[in-house]
């Protein structure tokens, strides 16, 4: 049982390229989210999805895009990517019925 | 929108002495829950509260959720350095638990041996 896997661990991009991170779970949870942690910040909400073809805005959504492409999955998106979206960001997903959050070992993203 | 307010964001203890961290958030609360993320690592879920005044203990952990449902708490009694690391305090705001999970600042906790 995998959990949460997050790909990549590590990125560093030059301003104004994009990427794409991937988060996948194998527990069969609805709910999925993205989290940007930057020191004394905490963990930020970027995007939120309670569900298969379902996204919110969290916290911080500007410069992020998001998809849903099936339970599993749930992808965040730089297009064009700035030294402020230098951060570690985090996936995770909520079980369905006690709501405990499981997260992905998160990417460290150096935008340059 | 909902915010999550946590006090302290540092704390320097010594080995064996106490320690407590405040979690407070602007709405009410269906639930509140605590993690502990490890430096360079990624958070960890400890525990939820969901009722109001509800008391729940984990070895030297206590967690405390208020009458309010507005506030929690975090007492670890007499720390070890294996308690070293953030604690995050987080909720969802909205009924039946189906809204966004929102985190608190977090307190990063270091303990001297």
């Amino acid at each position: 049982n995998a959990g949460v896997t997050q790909t990549p661990k590590f990125q560093v991009l030059k301003t104004g390229q994009s990427m794409t991170l991937q988060c996948a779970q194998d527990m069969n949870h609805n709910s999925m989210y993205w989290y940007r942690q930057d020191p004394g910040m905490g963990l930020r909400l970027i995007y939120y999805s309670a569900s298969e073809g379902t996204t919110d805005k969290g916290e911080v959504p500007n410069g992020y895009n998001v998809s849903r492409l099936n339970k599993r999955e749930f992808s965040l998106r730089l297009e064009s990517a700035a030294p402020s979206q230098t951060s570690v960001y985090f996936c995770a997903s909520t079980r369905d019925r006690t709501f405990e959050a499981f997260f992905g070992q998160g990417t460290r993203l150096t935008v340059v | 929108g909902q915010q999550v307010m946590q006090i302290p964001q540092y704390q320097h203890v010594q080995e064996g002495e106490d320690f407590t961290t405040y979690c407070n958030s602007s709405t009410t609360l269906s639930n509140i829950q605590w993690y502990k993320q490890r430096p360079g690592g990624h958070p960890v879920f400890l525990i939820q509260l969901v009722k109001s005044g509800e008391v729940k203990k984990q070895k030297r952990l206590t967690f405390q959720f208020g009458e309010a449902k507005k506030n929690s708490s975090l007492h670890i009694t007499a720390t070890q350095t294996t308690d070293v690391g953030t604690y995050f305090c987080a909720g969802h705001s909205s009924p039946g638990n189906t809204g966004k999970l929102i985190f608190g600042q977090g307190t990063t906790l270091q303990v001297k041996p």
